[in-house]
Parts: C-alpha cells; sequence; structure tokens
C-alpha cells in the first residue's frame, strides 16, 4: 500500500527512557514527516526528512531514513510523560502543486512517570 | 510563530444539513489542504487547492464536497448535505513551499446526528 506503517502500534514506556518507533513504505517518497498528536487534538509536526538525508535532529528527536530499505525511525530520547501521545509518518511525494501526505496508522506512545 | 487557524472548534449538525468548516493558512503560503480523521483511524487527505483551484481530490471528495478561498487569507470546506459517516475530525493544513512542511491546524469535530 502506498501509507506508512508504523511499528510498533503501542508502546509503554517508563519516563527517561528512548522510545523508537518505525515505518515502513512501499512507494517512493520525496520526503517523510513526523507529526504528533494528542489525544483528540491537532497534529503538531516534528521534522522532515528528505529522500537525500539519512538522519536528522531536532532537540531530543532524532530521525534515520533508509530508502533502500523504505523505512525510516524516530528516535526520542530521555523521554517524558508531556511526550504520552500518536506519532504518525506521513509521505510526501513530489506532485507538483499537490504534493499530499499520505499518513501512517500511527504508533501510541504512554510514557509511565 | 504563525499558525493555521479552524474554526469552529466543534460543530453538530443534522444529517442532511449543510456545513462550512473555516481555515485561515499562514499567510504566505500558497498550498492548501483539507484532511480527515474519523475517530480511531488515520488522517486521510481529501483535497489540495493552489491558485484558487482544486489541484487534487481524493475519492472521499465527492460531489457533497466543496472549497473556496472567498478573500485573501480564509480557506473553506463546505458539506452540502451530511451524512452519518461525514463525522470526523477536519484537519487543514498550509504548506511551506520553501520547506515542503505542512502546518496543521487544531482541528474541527463534526458530528452529525
Amino acid at each position: 500500500s502506498q501509507q506508512g506503517e508504523e511499528d510498533p502500534q503501542a508502546l509503554s514506556i517508563q519516563e527517561g527512557e528512548n522510545a523508537t518507533m518505525n515505518c515502513s513504505y512501499k512507494t517512493s517518497i520525496n520526503n517523510l514527516q513526523w507529526y504528533r498528536q494528542n489525544s483528540g487534538r491537532g497534529l503538531v509536526h516534528l521534522i522532515l526528512i528528505r529522500s537525500n538525508e539519512r538522519e536528522k535532529h531536532s532537540g531530543r528527536l532524532r530521525v534515520t531514513l533508509d530508502t533502500s530499505k523504505k523505512s525510516s525511525s524516530l528516535l526520542i530520547t530521555a523521554s517524558r510523560a508531556a511526550d504520552t501521545a500518536s506519532y504518525f509518518c506521513a509521505l510526501g511525494r513530489y506532485g507538483g502543486a499537490t504534493n499530499k501526505l499520505i499518513f501512517g496508522t500511527g504508533t501510541l506512545l504512554a510514557v509511565q512517570p | 510563530e504563525p499558525e493555521v487557524t479552524q474554526t469552529p472548534s466543534h460543530q453538530v449538525t443534522q444529517m442532511g444539513q449543510e456545513v462550512i468548516l473555516r481555515c485561515v493558512p499562514i499567510s504566505n503560503h500558497l498550498y492548501f489542504y483539507w484532511y480527515r480523521q474519523i475517530l480511531g483511524q488515520k488522517v486521510e487527505f481529501l483535497v489540495s487547492f493552489y491558485n484558487n483551484e482544486i489541484s487534487e481530490k481524493s475519492e472521499i471528495f465527492d460531489d457533497q464536497f466543496s472549497v473556496e478561498r472567498p478573500d485573501g487569507s480564509n480557506f473553506t470546506l463546505k458539506i452540502r448535505s451530511t451524512k452519518l459517516e461525514d463525522s470526523a475530525m477536519y484537519f487543514c493544513a498550509s504548506r511551506d513551499y520553501t520547506t515542503d512542511t505542512q502546518y496543521f491546524g487544531p482541528g474541527t469535530r463534526l458530528t452529525v446526528l
């Protein structure tokens, strides 16, 4: 399918631990974006990684992209209770004026205090 | 920091009624989108809009849906005759052309009774 498939579907960790979420996909992409969604709320953009990039960092976030394996991972280091949310990868495909995003199914992260 | 805004935050309507969901994209963005998320499901692309016309629409975006940019700031999604299955969270997004990042609004929760 075109969409990203995240795993695990749910992840529960203790505060201070690292959380790793993976996204696999089957189509070609121009970029891959990660979003966070707190329960019932809006989508907050975390990080964008382009298809010619392998790794990006933003604060406690580290994203990797392996286009040969068609997979990406999001690492949150030193997690906090406030990181509890759903995390989605979204595939950005080059499409001229469109560039729509195709979202994955998400990983529900619970960080226990 | 500029952000996408949406009104109302929650709309309750009767089946068969028309609803208009409103969005104010980030001011210097040119590409606009509507997505929806049915409760517990993934975010789905509805339509993209550029240069005052639809650039792409999904199969969900049938004749009951329309979009408009009535002035220089607002971007609206109209559902002509709502159905029960239109109940969802509707997100507006605008894209920064220089970075390809899509910024999402907080969403409008539409409940069709």
